[in-house]
């Protein structure tokens, strides 16, 4: 399978803990982004890596949230001292340095708070 | 405040007709514009795209019509297929931003009848 892939898929943690997610990318593409999706919404950006250089954040990212993306590859996404607002689909999308480029999802990381 | 709007949250339509799913936005910088569907539980998926230079754009049954001086696009799928039932997102992107983040609206679930 050469798309998108995210771990887990599935995630519960109780309020208060850290979580981290994982995404792959497909593997020629140089920008990995994440969104987040919540009921009824259609995905928002939170951040975006141009290879390793992260190099736009949204305002949704609050301090709670960092991404790294170590040599341009796979990304992290890290939320830290979860709250129950936290709870959504986290997803992650690549695509190439070009314009117009589509951009193409991973399955998502669901995450639920409690 | 909505930047990309999709105004009908439902569609219902007879299988064999034509489904029409429409999007407006209002930032005038948008370039870019796109379609993804999506079933329960996974990640978007790509669909079809258009350039603001175009006013069409056409791949199998599914055509994209973009009226700029309107903000309008609408997503033509002939003939509809029980299989294309799923959340429709219009998604558009500013290049001269330089990220190519995607702004989405909030979808369309378009049930498709036997």
């Amino acid at each position: 399978d050469t798309g998108v892939s995210q771990d887990p898929r599935h995630k519960i943690t109780k309020r208060g803990q850290n979580v981290t997610f994982r995404c792959d990318p497909i593997s020629e593409h140089n920008r990995l982004y994440w969104y987040r999706q919540t009921l009824g919404q259609g995905p928002e950006f939170l951040t975006y890596f141009q290879n390793e250089a992260q190099l736009e954040k949204s305002r949704l990212l609050s301090d709670r949230f960092s991404a790294e993306r170590p040599k341009g590859s796979f990304s992290t996404l890290e939320i830290q001292r979860t709250e129950q607002g936290d709870s959504a689909m986290y997803l992650c999308a690549s695509s190439f340095v070009t314009g117009g480029s589509e951009a193409f999802f991973g399955q998502g990381t669901r995450l639920t708070v409690v | 405040d909505q930047q990309v709007k999709q105004n009908s949250p439902s569609l219902s339509v007879q299988e064999g007709r034509i489904s029409i799913l429409n999007c407006d936005y209002t930032n005038s910088m948008f370039d870019y514009f796109l379609w993804y569907k999506k079933y329960p539980a996974e990640g978007p998926t790509f669909l079809i795209s258009i350039s603001s230079i175009k006013d069409k754009n056409e791949d199998g049954r599914f055509t994209v019509f973009l009226n700029k001086s309107a903000k309008h696009l609408s997503l033509h799928i002939v003939p509809s297929q029980p299989g294309d039932s799923a959340v429709y997102f219009c998604a558009a992107s500013d290049s001269g931003a330089g990220s190519y983040q995607l702004t989405f609206g909030k979808g369309t679930k378009l049930s498709v009848i036997p």
